[in-house]
């Protein structure tokens, strides 16, 4: 079975663009979450979604959104983007969340902000 | 609101030593529990979690976990290390009756294996 995929694996965008993230769970799994880490603040989480329904939500600016789709693939946008955004983003899937089954994750798309 | 304190940001320890990365929780509310450890250049890996039941969490890999209510504690344990488990370990909380599934981590413990 396939893992979770993240695509692309390095991002480098200038202050003020807008990126989006792409992320593929495994298959059959519902859920996604994402989440940011970075050296100074850690892991914090940004959001779920669950049948393409934003179940979830972290305390990040309403520049970070995203959506699912029918597939259950997930995509990451950051609108605007400043110097404080560079991370790694790393996306985790499961069947039904985190308190019933395993959460797997990604390898992160590492997003640098110049 | 819940939070986690990993006290240690770095533990060094030799080769078939046995080692205990500490993780202390706040929360109001019941809570679930987890460790995941992340290897260098990839993504994070559940070891173990406790939800209920025995306050004692074996995971993979050799590890286990045991949940102290009263210390509000989750400390992870390995009797015997390898090179290889030399990676960031991470504690993280969910809080379990609020109906928001999303995690809440820890600093993270450099866990330092030599031989």
């Amino acid at each position: 079975k396939a893992g979770v995929t993240q695509t692309p694996r390095y991002l480098i965008k200038t202050r003020g663009q807008q990126v989006t993230l792409s992320c593929s769970p495994i298959s059959g799994h519902r859920s996604v979450s994402w989440y940011q880490q970075t050296p100074g603040q850690g892991l914090q989480f940004l959001f779920e979604y669950f049948s393409e329904t934003q179940r979830n939500k972290g305390n990040f600016p309403g520049r970070f959104s995203g959506r699912q789709f029918s597939n259950s693939r997930s995509e990451m946008n950051v609108s605007t983007l400043e110097l404080g955004d560079s991370a790694l983003y790393l996306c985790a899937s499961s069947t039904q969340g985190i308190w019933t089954d395993t959460q797997y994750f990604g390898p992160g798309t590492r997003l640098t902000v110049l | 609101a819940q939070s986690v304190t990993q006290l240690d940001s770095q533990v060094p320890v030799f080769e078939e030593a046995p080692v205990e990365l500490r993780c202390n929780y706040s929360s109001s509310v019941s809570v679930y529990l987890f460790w995941y450890v992340q290897y260098p250049n990839q993504g994070l890996q559940l070891l173990l979690k406790y939800l209920s039941g025995s306050t004692l969490v074996k995971g993979i890999n050799g590890f286990e976990a045991e949940f102290n209510k009263s210390q509000t504690s989750f400390h992870l344990r390995k009797p015997s290390v390898h090179i290889s488990d030399t990676a960031e370990y991470f504690c993280a909380v969910s809080e379990g009756n609020t109906g928001f599934q999303k995690l809440v981590f820890g600093t993270g413990t450099r866990l330092l294996v030599s031989p």
